[in-house]
């Protein structure tokens, strides 16, 4: 979805090195989220931050760390990367509202940690 | 806790045939279920969502699913296959955590001409 861009789009690094990824979104939206795939286990939330000042720990969030910079923007970080955390990444949005709108994801990152 | 179950890794259909994708959750509370489609290097797409009323929901692509209860499932069904809706696709539950969902493992759909 070109409303929602992650970059990098493929990232090879070492084992210790910290890495960033960064998301930016056109659509508007409050919530922001970062997920990673890894085979056979679906999406596993990371991250989400629900506006501007509001971070919270998601299911995985040991290794990671991340920063809402504006609205638009939601970065991810591995401070020391480690070869488990080697997947596809993934950034979404969602409206914020009293109904359960659906997420918007952006194309993925994929992260190989050597 | 809430779970999302899809019990099959993959579901094989010839073209122009039926297609079920099938899915079972568990919330603690009322139930806000999704289905995604994931198309090889691209991110998930929002198929058709289940928040209240008809348990025949209608989406995207000719897609639909059927809230059922009492059987806790989610099934994603098409009338008729295409080759083009080969792809991955993930069932997701959101109970009354706002904004969070739970994803299924995912069940890949290969559709053969």
């Amino acid at each position: 979805d070109a409303d929602v861009t992650q970059t990098p789009r493929n990232r090879i690094t070492k084992t210790g090195k910290r890495i960033m990824l960064e998301c930016s979104q056109t659509k508007g939206h409050d919530r922001m989220y970062w997920y990673r795939q890894d085979p056979g286990l679906g999406l596993r939330l990371i991250y989400y931050s629900f506006d501007v000042k509001d971070i919270n720990k998601g299911e995985i969030s040991d290794g990671y760390s991340v920063s809402r910079q504006a609205q638009a923007k939601f970065s991810l970080s591995l401070e020391s990367a480690i070869p488990n955390q080697t997947a596809l990444y993934f950034c979404a949005t969602s409206e914020r509202d009293s109904e359960r709108y659906e997420q918007y994801f952006g194309p993925g990152t994929r992260l190989t940690v050597t | 806790a809430q779970s999302v179950a899809q019990p099959e890794d993959q579901v094989n259909v010839a073209e122009g045939n039926p297609l079920t994708v099938k899915c079972t959750y568990s919330v603690s509370g009322n139930p806000y279920l999704f289905w995604y489609v994931q198309y090889p290097n691209r991110g998930l797409q929002f198929l058709l969502k289940y928040i209240t009323g008809d348990n025949l929901v209608k989406g995207s692509y000719g897609f639909e699913a059927e809230f059922n209860k009492s059987q806790t499932s989610f099934h994603l069904k098409k009338p008729s296959a295409l080759v083009s809706d080969s792809a991955l696709y993930f069932c997701a539950v959101e109970s009354d955590s706002w904004g969070k969902l739970q994803f299924g493992a995912g069940t890949q759909v290969v559709v053969t001409p």
